[in-house]
């Protein structure tokens, strides 16, 4: 049993280059979510699902776009990417929400440079 | 606007001594709360939680008090271990489902 699985773990990027950060769980999991960690900031939440085909905005999506075709996967896009977009980037799953805690993965970091 | 603070960013205590955590919520639609732990290099995991109906939750060393009212909550660890020392991030939904952090607090617990 996998848990979450974040692909890749590290990469740099170019600025306005683009890129998907991969996110799959195999816990048959409906909510799903991508956060960022920045020092200082705690994790701050870019997009969540509660199922597929249901996003919605988290509190940081500027720049960043998702989609959810199935349950297992829930990939991260950047379309353009800058340098405030330096970060740690997690992604989490949920069987029902809050009630039983998210799931996280171990992460990705991402320069941008 | 943060919604979730934790006002201390750090926290050092004596081994065997108790550890106490605080978070501050704004969003009285918030109804679910959470604690999670987190070790660098690594993914944050589930530590315990706590519902609005509750004012206080626990399991083994780690109790959550909650107070509405204040809006504060506070994890509670006894007595501390050198293994508990890591990154504590409190958390609160409601009925978006949105699971919202804060800051999160670095937890040292000294042999």
């Amino acid at each position: 049993n996998a848990g979450v699985t974040q692909t890749p773990k590290f990469q740099v990027l170019k600025t306005g280059q683009s890129m998907t950060l991969q996110c799959a769980q195999d816990m048959n999991h409906e909510y799903m979510s991508w956060y960022r960690q920045d020092p200082g900031m705690g994790l701050r939440l870019i997009h969540y699902s509660v199922g597929a085909g249901i996003t919605d905005q988290g509190e940081v999506p500027n720049g960043y776009n998702v989609s959810r075709s199935t349950t297992e996967d829930f990939p991260l896009r950047l379309l353009s990417a800058a340098p405030s977009q330096t970060s740690v980037y997690f992604c989490a799953s949920s069987l029902t929400g809050d009630n039983y805690g998210y799931t996280f993965g171990s992460g990705t970091r991402l320069t941008v440079v | 606007d943060q919604q979730v603070k934790q006002n201390s960013p750090s926290l050092s205590v004596q081994e065997g001594r108790i550890s106490i955590l605080n978070c501050d919520y704004t969003n009285s639609m918030f109804d679910y709360f959470l604690w999670y732990k987190k070790y660098p290099a690594e993914g944050p995991t589930f530590l315990i939680s706590i519902s609005s109906i509750k004012d206080k939750n626990e399991d083994g060393r780690f109790t959550v008090f909650l107070n509405k009212s204040a809006k504060h909550l506070s994890l509670h660890i006894v007595p501390s271990q050198p293994g508990d020392s890591a990154v504590y991030f409190c958390a609160a939904s409601g009925a978006t489902n949105k699971l919202i952090f804060g800051t999160g607090t670095l937890l040292a617990v000294q042999p």
